[in-house]
This record gives structure tokens, C-alpha cells and sequence, in this order.
């Protein structure tokens, strides 16, 4: 079945450092992979995907991920946090052989310092 | 384009009640995904309607079903419920297979 880990549960960066957030995934075939952003009560906000091509993606917000096949892994980067990015992040596989289906990983909830 | 909206936002209801959740979906939108999120078992797929038809479905009792309408908009029906289905009950819309969801805010059940 397939599986996504994220193996932070909380992480906290000061206002301006950079940010990385891990997910690893186990999918038999070629993935679609996704990040989502989830601010308290709210719903869930897709930042970036990655289905085929150029492995470095972009997303709004300033984020980018980026695609590694060889170590099952789709991280979360950005270069400069603001405080506004404080939220839970969430890292998903998309099944899409019968449809749209997206397992989700556990989340990381971002803390950040000022 | 209007985002995904789902009615009601917010719910109370009692052990061994029904509910209904609506969702309506960004236009043109033919897909429609359903998830729950609680704390303890974080965001799990429940089903998806595309065209009317449920073309997928997760790991959840018979007590969780859904429909769509030619309109698109979907709804999920629990029956007899439990203290275990309060959650947050999340929507998704998405224009084809294979694309990106889009989600709406969410209905907050809490059954008592």
C-alpha cells in the first residue's frame, strides 16, 4: 500500500532562516506528489505538485520541492520564512490509477520565532 | 472562480443520529473527494464521485456513504453515528483524473 512519511512532527525556525520540510513516500509507479498547507480550522491549500518533468518545482508563497526518485523523497524547501508561514503542513501521494485519491502523510506543524 | 463551499460548517449532533454534508464544487469541476481528519488518524480518503458515479472508495463502514447530482455538487450521508466520527469532514473538487484538488473549508461534526 502506498505510504507517506513525515517524520517531524513539530518544527521551529526563526523569522528569515530557511525552512525544510522531508516527506518520503512509497508508491509502486511514477508519483504524483503534492504539498498542502493547512492554517488552524481551516481548510487544506495546495502550495505545489510535482506529476513528470522538471524535478525542482515551484509553488505559490515562494515555496519549492523537489523531486528525488533515488531516495523516495519530495522535501519542502523555502529560503526565507515569515511568520505568516506558521501552519501544518501536509505531503501527499496521489493514486490516481482508479481516480483521484491522495494519501496523506501525518503533517508537520511549523512554528515560527520572531 | 468561487472556491469549494461545504454546508454546514459547523455540527452537533448524537450518538446513533444521521447526518447529511453537502459540497458544492468549483465550477466546471466533476470530481468530488471526500476526506476525514482527526487528530488521531490524520487525513484519510473516504470517497470520490466523478459524473455521478463513486469511481473509488476508502476504508470506512457502510454507515459512510455519499452521491452526486448532475449539477456536480455532492453530498455524504453517516448513519447511526458514533463518538469516533467527530472529525473534520473536508471536500475536494478537481476538473479531470489525475489533477490537482482543490479543498473546501470543511464541516466540523462533533457527535455527543
Amino acid at each position: 500500500a502506498q505510504s507517506v512519511t513525515q517524520p517531524d512532527i513539530h518544527i521551529t525556525v526563526s523569522e528569515g532562516a530557511s525552512l525544510e520540510l522531508r516527506c518520503n513516500y512509497s508508491y509502486g509507479a511514477t508519483p504524483y506528489l503534492f504539498w498542502y498547507v493547512q492554517s488552524p480550522g481551516q481548510g487544506l491549500q495546495l502550495l505545489l505538485k510535482y506529476f513528470s518533468g522538471d524535478t525542482l518545482v515551484q509553488g505559490i508563497k515562494g515555496f519549492e520541492a523537489e523531486f528525488k526518485r533515488s531516495q523516495s523523497s519530495f522535501n519542502l524547501r523555502k529560503p526565507s520564512v515569515h511568520w505568516s508561514d506558521a501552519a501544518e503542513y501536509f505531503c501527499a501521494v496521489g493514486e490516481m490509477e482508479y481516480g483521484n485519491k491522495l494519501v496523506f502523510g501525518a503533517g508537520t506543524i511549523l512554528r515560527v520565532k520572531s | 472562480k468561487a472556491g469549494v463551499t461545504q454546508t454546514p460548517r459547523y455540527l452537533i449532533k448524537t450518538r446513533g443520529q444521521q447526518v447529511t454534508l453537502s459540497c458544492s464544487p468549483i465550477s466546471g469541476h466533476r470530481s468530488v473527494s471526500w476526506y476525514q481528519q482527526t487528530p488521531g488518524q490524520g487525513l484519510q480518503f473516504l470517497f470520490e464521485y466523478f459524473s455521478e458515479t463513486q469511481r473509488n472508495k476508502g476504508n470506512f463502514p457502510g454507515r459512510f456513504s455519499g452521491r452526486q447530482f448532475s449539477n456536480s455538487r455532492s453530498e455524504m450521508n453517516v448513519s447511526t453515528l458514533e463518538l469516533g466520527d467527530s472529525a473534520l469532514y473536508l471536500c475536494a473538487s478537481a476538473d479531470r483524473t489525475r489533477g490537482e484538488q482543490y479543498f473546501g473549508p470543511g464541516t466540523r461534526l462533533t457527535v455527543t
